[in-house]
This record gives structure tokens, C-alpha cells and sequence, in this order.
């Protein structure tokens, strides 16, 4: 159960689209559509913002998109605000051993 | 209002033992997988285990090797953790998180700090 790789960081300005990519392998990512994203801001809990790879659940704004090709999936924030800004982890479901989650390694966005 | 509230975190020996304890409330818990994940400070997420809505079945990252035991009570919508063997690295922020069944996490407690120093 190796974690997700994650850029450490991403950065853009207000209203240009961002994407943070999730890297895994044929045992998690890409054997599953159970990829799932997470926001944390600093002291915060984390907030789902997408799960099943591209479903949003209600009250997160459709600026958030997920995607996922192969081995990679990637979160795409279009329009970005400065309450973007925060920790932004991915998630997948494994089986390669026995049923187990993995996170990514996280990726800070910063709003410049 | 989905309410997760985590209890019995504290700073404890290396070597030693420690059961947290999650209590829920606003939903029906029997009917959700729960899930334990970790943050040690200034790091990120780490999956710990998760158990099945009756305590059936539970699933644990490869890395903690046995140390650690999920359990439940719905009688007492409660959700348990018992570690032992605890190790420096186990220093963490521990959420109870409530498992939608479709392998995402939608409601998280506010967190227990655990800290193991002598």
C-alpha cells in the first residue's frame, strides 16, 4: 500500500483552471473507479470534493472536475479563487493484498 | 447533522497502549462502514483501517503489522480504536471518519492528538 504520488505543490492565479494529478498503479488507481478528493485547509478537517473519479457530492462547486486515465487520475479546479488555496489530497480504493485505501501524498495549491 | 466526536487521546510512552473511542450521532451507524485515518503533524493523510457496518470484517494498512484493533458497538453508536506497541511515528492526529460504502470517506470527527514521547 505505497502512497499516491502528488506534485507537492501547484500554483495559479484567480480564474485559471489548475490540474493536480494522482499517480498510483494497475492495483489501485487503475484497476478501480473508486478514486476520490479531499480538501484540507490549514487546522481544518479534510472535505470530500470528489469521489467515484468524477462525481461531485451536493454544495461543491462544479468548478471542481475529476478525471482519471490509466494509472492517473487528476483533479482539475477551473476558475480558481483564493479560498482555493489549501491541501489537496487523492484517495483510491486497493485490493492488491487485501481490501485497503491509499492516499496521495498531498499537493498544496497556492493562489498567487 | 452527522456528529463524530473522537475521545481518550493523550500523550503516552513508547512501548504503551491506548484506546480511542469516537462517538456518533445524526445518523443511523449501523448502517455505515467507519473508518480510523491519521495525520502526523505537518504531514499527510494516511488510511489506518475500517470496519463493516455489523464489525464483520475490518481492514488495516499493511504498515501498522497487527498493532492496532478497530472495533464497534452499535448498541452504543460507538467506534473504538485500540493501539498498542505504540512507536514515535504513530504521533498523529487521529480522525474517525464515516465511509459512505462507495470507498469515500463524507463526514470526518474532529480529530484526537495522540503523542508518543518519553
Amino acid at each position: 500500500q505505497s502512497a499516491l504520488t502528488q506534485p507537492a505543490s501547484v500554483s495559479g492565479s484567480p480564474g485559471q483552471s489548475i490540474t493536480i494529478s494522482c499517480t498510483g498503479t494497475s492495483g489501485d488507481v487503475g484497476a478501480y473507479d473508486y478514486v476520490s478528493w479531499y480538501q484540507q485547509h490549514p487546522g481544518k478537517v479534510p472535505k470530500v470534493l470528489i469521489f467515484g473519479v468524477r462525481s461531485r457530492p451536493s454544495g461543491v462547486p462544479d468548478r471542481f472536475s475529476g478525471s482519471k486515465s490509466g494509472n492517473t487520475a487528476s483533479l482539475t479546479i477551473s476558475g480558481l479563487q483564493t479560498e482555493d488555496e489549501a491541501t489537496y489530497y487523492c484517495s483510491s480504493y486497493t485490493d492488491v493484498n487485501r481490501p485497503a485505501h491509499v492516499f496521495g501524498t498531498g499537493t498544496q495549491v497556492t493562489v498567487l | 447533522e452527522v456528529q463524530l466526536v473522537e475521545s481518550g487521546a493523550r500523550l503516552v510512552q513508547p512501548g504503551g497502549s491506548l484506546r480511542l473511542s469516537c462517538e456518533a450521532s445524526g445518523f443511523t451507524f449501523r448502517n455505515y462502514w467507519m473508518t480510523w485515518v491519521r495525520q502526523p503533524p505537518g504531514k499527510g493523510l494516511e488510511w489506518v483501517a475500517n470496519i463493516r457496518p455489523d464489525g464483520g470484517d475490518t481492514f488495516y494498512a499493511d504498515s501498522l503489522k497487527g498493532r492496532f484493533t478497530i472495533s464497534r458497538d452499535n448498541a452504543k453508536n460507538s467506534l473504538f480504536l485500540q493501539m498498542s506497541s505504540l512507536r514515535a511515528d504513530d504521533t498523529a492526529i487521529y480522525y474517525c471518519a464515516r465511509d459512505t460504502g462507495n470507498f469515500y470517506v463524507d463526514s470526518w470527527g474532529q480529530g484526537a492528538l495522540v503523542t508518543v514521547s518519553s
